[in-house]
């Protein structure tokens, strides 16, 4: 099952601009996480951040959480062509578990 | 450092064949690995939680007889695709939560593309 949903389904871009992506869960998380998937790859993790956690930054990265409103954003600043690729959000649920459930991904085209 | 080994990385066979992926962690313990299904242009679907020592935890319809899976170590889990028909074609991606907590991130394998024909 997916815990959350990802908005834009996809986008595309220009090179230098930004690039926001939103993601929306149902039920109470320890943590979100971001991954970008290259295409037909296995997933590399961008950014954690914590249910207690507002903002996190890591170089052009930044993402929010918002746990009222279960939502959490990814923004890339300065986009890159290399850039390009999907992003999911995941969440571990509350409780004991340790499971990581995806969103639904946004598909990032930055164009040169 | 935090390198995950998913072996192979593609694979086509015959249906009716078994096939059996592995996922390793090469520098890190980890007592509990998951593994993930995609299907083209579609996000990751939880399969199961690969616990070592003990049995596996399957979502909701994955068939345990279908989908095997062994723990055995610390550092090795393995995916085995028993009679596997062409329904079964589907990229799969193992990751491994080291023991050093659940915050920390999970560590994938760049994933195995199977193809039954």
């Amino acid at each position: 099952s997916q815990q959350g949903e990802e908005d834009p389904q996809a986008l595309s871009i220009q090179e230098g601009e930004n690039a926001t992506m939103n993601c929306s869960y149902k039920t109470s998380i320890n943590n979100l996480q971001w991954y970008r998937q290259n295409s037909g790859r296995g997933l590399v993790h961008l950014i954690l951040i914590r249910s207690n956690e507002r903002e996190k930054h890591s170089g052009r990265l930044r993402v929010t959480l918002d746990t009222s409103k279960k939502s959490s954003s990814l923004l890339i600043t300065a986009s890159r062509a290399a850039d390009t690729a999907s992003y999911f959000c995941a969440t571990v649920l509350g409780g004991a578990t340790n499971k990581l459930i995806f969103g639904t991904g946004t598909l990032l085209a930055v164009q040169p | 450092g935090a390198v995950v080994s998913q072996h192979p990385s593609w694979v086509i066979c015959k249906s009716g064949t078994s096939v059996k992926i592995e996922c390793r962690s090469l520098d890190f313990q980890a007592t509990t690995m998951f593994w993930y299904r995609q299907f083209p242009k579609q996000s990751l679907m939880l399969m199961a939680t690969s616990n070592e020592g003990s049995k596996a935890t399957y979502e909701q319809g994955v068939e345990k007889d279908k989908f095997l899976i062994n723990h055995a170590s610390l550092t090795l889990s393995t995916l085995t695709v028993t009679s596997a028909h062409p329904e079964d074609s589907s990229f799969y991606i193992c990751s491994a939560l080291p023991d050093s907590g659940r915050n920390s991130p999970l560590h994938f394998g760049n994933g195995t593309r199977l193809t039954v024909t």
